[in-house]
């Protein structure tokens, strides 16, 4: 079936240093794409989004980069800090399946001070 | 802006009980929302479409009769995990869609943790 995966289950980062999270995802036809931030017992927190017309998108702090050739979208957080410290969804929309989410597996950013 | 509670956070039950959750968006209306199940360590699985008005839309493998949900208004979702097992024990986590504003964007509650003993 469709699914959106991650490559790298835990990333451990040095405060200050630059993140960079991965995520394959197999639907051509999805539209819409979002990351998502997860700390232990929350509910997921919206960071980014990018539409597939678009193949970046900056935030603060946060950029996002889809590459739908290879069907494969990253997050990048700069400078990243302790509060950064979670994990991190990648998800997909396709907006005439409904607007449903498919996420992905999920990676764990460990901020070392 | 877009906020949406779930209550209760946390519900500890015994085995052959009924659970029920509620979804709220607190400062917008929500034509949609989506009810998730995730276990620890895991990504977060859709479970249903919750549409206000009609009957929610369920994935694949998901029991309708087990996990009732009722869309009674435009702020309400609630899901109802009927004669609760130990195997039902999750993190459930709801969102909501804003009707008003053009947007693919979903709001997600806090989650409810639900052991079932």
């Amino acid at each position: 079936g469709e699914s959106v995966g991650l490559h790298l289950p835990t990333l451990s980062v040095q405060e200050g240093d630059n993140s960079i999270i991965n995520c394959a995802y197999s639907n051509s036809a999805s539209d819409y794409f979002i990351w998502y931030k997860q700390e232990s017992g929350k509910g997921p927190q919206f960071i980014i989004d990018i539409r597939s017309n678009m193949d970046k998108r900056q935030g603060q702090r946060v950029t996002v980069l889809l590459n739908k050739t290879v069907k494969h979208l990253s997050l990048q957080i700069a400078a990243t800090q302790p509060g950064d410290s979670a994990v991190y969804f990648c998800a997909e929309n396709n907006q005439a399946a409904g607007n449903k989410l498919t996420f992905g597996g999920g990676t764990r950013v460990l901020v070392k001070p | 802006g877009a906020v949406v509670s779930q209550h209760p956070s946390r519900v500890i039950c015994k085995s052959g009980t009924s659970v029920k959750i509620e979804c709220r968006s607190l400062d917008f209306q929500a034509t949609t929302m989506f009810w998730y199940r995730q276990f620890p360590k895991q990504s977060l699985m859709l479970m249903a479409t919750s549409n206000e008005g009609s009957k929610a839309t369920y994935e694949q493998g998901v029991e309708k009769d087990k996990f009732l949900i009722n869309h009674a208004s435009l702020t309400l979702s609630t899901l109802t995990v009927t004669s609760a097992h130990p195997e039902d024990s999750s993190f459930y986590i709801c969102s909501a869609e804003p009707r008003a504003i053009a947007t693919d964007t979903q709001y997600f509650g806090p989650g409810t943790r639900l052991t079932v003993l």
